[in-house]
Formats: structure tokens, sequence, C-alpha cells
């Protein structure tokens, strides 16, 4: 597809059990990033990943958050022993470039959406 | 450390009217500010941008001012048409780290 695709769209997962979110960003694009957004709060930085370079792990809440990418395509992002804290819709962003990029290239996914019961 | 800040959750405004949406910002370093509209259960998608060399930049219906000094941007929609309800964020982009920081957004609601 054109766009940033996300999976899944839905998740509900019971307490204490692992996720594994998936972004398939926009081909050729070397920036990749996750947000997460709770209910009723704005955009909240997880990870960034920028070509070959360490990932920027600094938003990451906890050690129960990780996020790998491999090469310049595919990222998961896995959540594990989630908590109901946990649940949030978390959004994907991929962009040609992270150095100089005008940042009218980052484009979004429409996001998974995970429910912690 | 909120580092963007957008202070208003919420403005209504008159189908018709001036929509002025108001951002903060703490670091002197970032490069582009950007603003997003998100409406529910999608993800957002980018409405405008500014260099941090400008003061303001115009698209249509939409203009972004920049003030520097005050390290305070804004968001200027006119006229407002009730489609533009949507949750507006504002986002600074540092060329150094790569990273888009988004303040909380602001819920805009235009009456027709």
């Amino acid at each position: 597809g054109a766009g940033v695709s996300q999976s899944p769209s839905n998740k509900v997962t019971e307490k204490g059990k692992d996720v594994e979110l998936r972004c398939d960003p926009i081909s050729g694009h070397t920036a990749l990033y996750w947000y997460r957004q709770r209910l009723g709060q704005g955009l909240e930085f997880l990870i960034y990943f920028q070509g070959n370079s360490a990932p920027d792990k600094s938003g990451l809440p906890s050690d129960r958050f990780s996020a790998e990418r491999t090469g310049e395509s595919v990222s998961t992002l896995t959540i594990q022993r989630t908590q109901q804290e946990d649940s949030a819709v978390y959004l994907c962003a991929s962009s040609l470039g992270g150095q100089g990029v005008n940042g009218n290239t980052i484009y979004f996914g429409e996001g998974s959406w995970l429910t912690v019961v | 450390d909120q580092q963007v800040k957008q202070n208003s959750p919420s403005l209504s405004v008159q189908e018709g009217r001036i929509s002025i949406l108001n951002c903060d910002y703490t670091n002197s370093m970032f490069d582009y500010f950007l603003w997003y509209k998100k409406y529910p259960a999608e993800g957002p998608t980018f409405l405008i941008s500014i260099s941090s060399i400008k003061d303001k930049n115009e698209d249509g219906r939409f203009t972004v001012f920049l003030n520097k000094s005050a390290k305070h941007l804004s968001l200027h929609i006119v006229p407002s048409q009730p489609g533009d309800s949507a949750v507006y964020f504002c986002a600074a982009f540092s060329g150094n780290t790569g990273k888009l920081i988004f303040g909380q957004g602001t819920t805009l609601q235009v009456k027709p």
C-alpha cells in the first residue's frame, strides 16, 4: 500500500499478557516513529528509528516496552505483561529522513487500538 | 518536562469566524513547527508547517504564525467551517535528533 500500515487495528488483551504491534512504513522511508495516545491525552513520543543508527528509546515508559526494526522496513512494538494503563492507541509514523526534513513528509498510520482488560 | 504545550484543551467557534489555536514551546533548538489535525479513530494528518527562520506561512484558509522570541506559535483558520472540527496538535521538530514532539492537542468545535 501507499501509506503507513499498522496491525492489528484493534486488540483487546488480558492484563499480564504480552502484545505485539506491527508497523509497515512507507517504502523508502528511513525514519520511523512510535507514538502513544491515551484517552483524553496528547501524542506521547515512544521511540524513533533512523536508518542504521541506534534508536532513540528515551520515550519508552518502562522496561516492559521494547521495539525493533529490521533494516528500514517493518517495526514491531512489544509490550510485556500489559497493564490497564497501557490501554491507548499506538501510532506509527514514517518519513524520508530524520535530518533536515521539513516535517511535512511525516506520515502516520491509522493506529493500533489496544485495550487491556 | 513538556517541551510543547497547548494550554487550551478545547475551543468553540461559530462557522465563518476565525479560529486561533495556540502553542508554546521551551526548546529554542527546534527547526520546524507543524500542525496536525486528527479526527476520531484516524491517524493525525499533516496540515501546515513553518520553518524556524520564518514568522508566517499561509496555505489557503490556514496560516501559522511563529514568534521565536516568545517561543510561541499559533494557527489561524479563517473562515472556520464545521468540517474543521477535530483535534489539532502542534508539533516541534529537531533536525539534530529527528524527533517530533507533540503538544497535548486542542479540540476545535466549529458550530454551524
